[in-house]
C-alpha cells in the first residue's frame, strides 16, 4: 500500500485491545485540535476535534484527551478493529488563523 | 456528509506541461485549501482561498498558482511542471463562517511528472 511517511512511529495492537496514539503539539497558543485518520490510497478523514476549553471529548469508540500544561494530545480507540489500521495524525491551529499545522503521524497496525 | 471531489486519482504529465488539478466541494464551504503530501515531509500547504476570487499563499507556493472562480471549485495550476512536483496532492474545504471547524479532504490526486 501507499505510505504517507517514511519512518513513521508505529503502534501495533491486538485486535480488541484499546489503542492510544499520542501527539505533542508545538504552539502553546493553539486552541483547536483535530485528529485525522488516513487509510492507504485515501485522503485524511476527520475523526474528532477538541477546543482548548475542554480536557476530554468522546465520540463513537474514540476519546481525545488534551493536556495544555505539557502540550500533549492523545487519541484513544476502544476495542480496536482491523478497519482501524491507518496512519493517524493530529493537527493544531489558533482561532482565526485559517491554517492547520499537521503532525507527522503514527501508523497503527492491528494484529489478529 | 461533506463531499470533496478531486477530478483525477492518478495523473501522469511531462516536464514543462501546464497541469490543472480540479477540486469541487458540495457543502457551500467558504474556505478551500491545496496541500501536497510527501513521505517524511507530511502535509504542506500550497495555497488557500477564503472566498471566490480570493487566494492566499501557503507555505510552499512556488511553482503553483490557483483559481477560484466559483465558490464550490478550487483549481491548482502547475504553470510548467517539474519532476520535483511529483507528489500526492490533497484538496480540503472548511465551513469557515464561525470559529474553527475541521477541514475535510478529498481522496487526493497522485501526480507523476516524467
Amino acid at each position: 500500500g501507499e505510505s504517507v511517511g517514511l519512518h513513521l512511529p508505529t503502534l501495533s495492537v491486538q485486535e480488541g485491545d484499546n489503542s492510544i496514539i499520542n501527539c505533542a503539539y508545538s504552539n502553546s497558543a493553539s486552541d483547536y485540535f483535530i485528529w485525522y485518520k488516513q487509510e492507504s490510497g485515501k485522503g485524511p478523514q476527520f475523526i474528532i476535534d477538541i477546543r482548548s476549553n475542554m480536557d476530554k471529548r468522546q465520540g463513537q469508540r474514540v476519546t481525545v484527551l488534551l493536556n495544555k500544561t505539557v502540550k500533549h494530545l492523545s487519541l484513544q480507540i476502544a476495542a480496536t478493529q482491523p478497519g482501524d489500521s491507518a496512519v493517524y495524525f493530529c493537527a493544531e491551529t489558533v482561532e482565526g488563523a485559517q491554517k492547520l499545522v499537521f503532525g507527522q503521524g503514527t501508523r497503527l497496525t492491528i494484529n489478529p | 456528509d461533506v463531499k470533496v471531489t478531486q477530478s483525477s486519482r492518478y495523473l501522469v504529465k511531462r516536464t514543462g506541461e501546464k497541469v490543472f488539478l480540479e477540486c469541487v466541494q458540495d457543502m457551500d464551504h467558504e474556505n478551500m485549501f491545496w496541500y501536497r503530501q510527501d513521505p517524511g515531509l507530511g502535509l504542506r500547504l500550497i495555497y488557500f482561498s477564503y472566498d471566490v476570487k480570493m487566494k492566499e499563499k501557503g507555505d510552499i507556493p512556488e511553482g503553483y498558482s490557483v483559481s477560484r472562480e466559483k465558490k464550490e471549485r478550487f483549481s491548482l495550476i502547475l504553470e510548467s511542471a517539474s519532476t520535483n512536483q511529483t507528489s500526492m496532492y490533497l484538496c480540503a474545504s472548511e465551513l469557515g463562517r464561525e470559529g474553527n471547524q475541521p477541514q475535510h479532504f478529498g481522496d487526493g490526486t497522485r501526480l507523476s511528472i516524467l
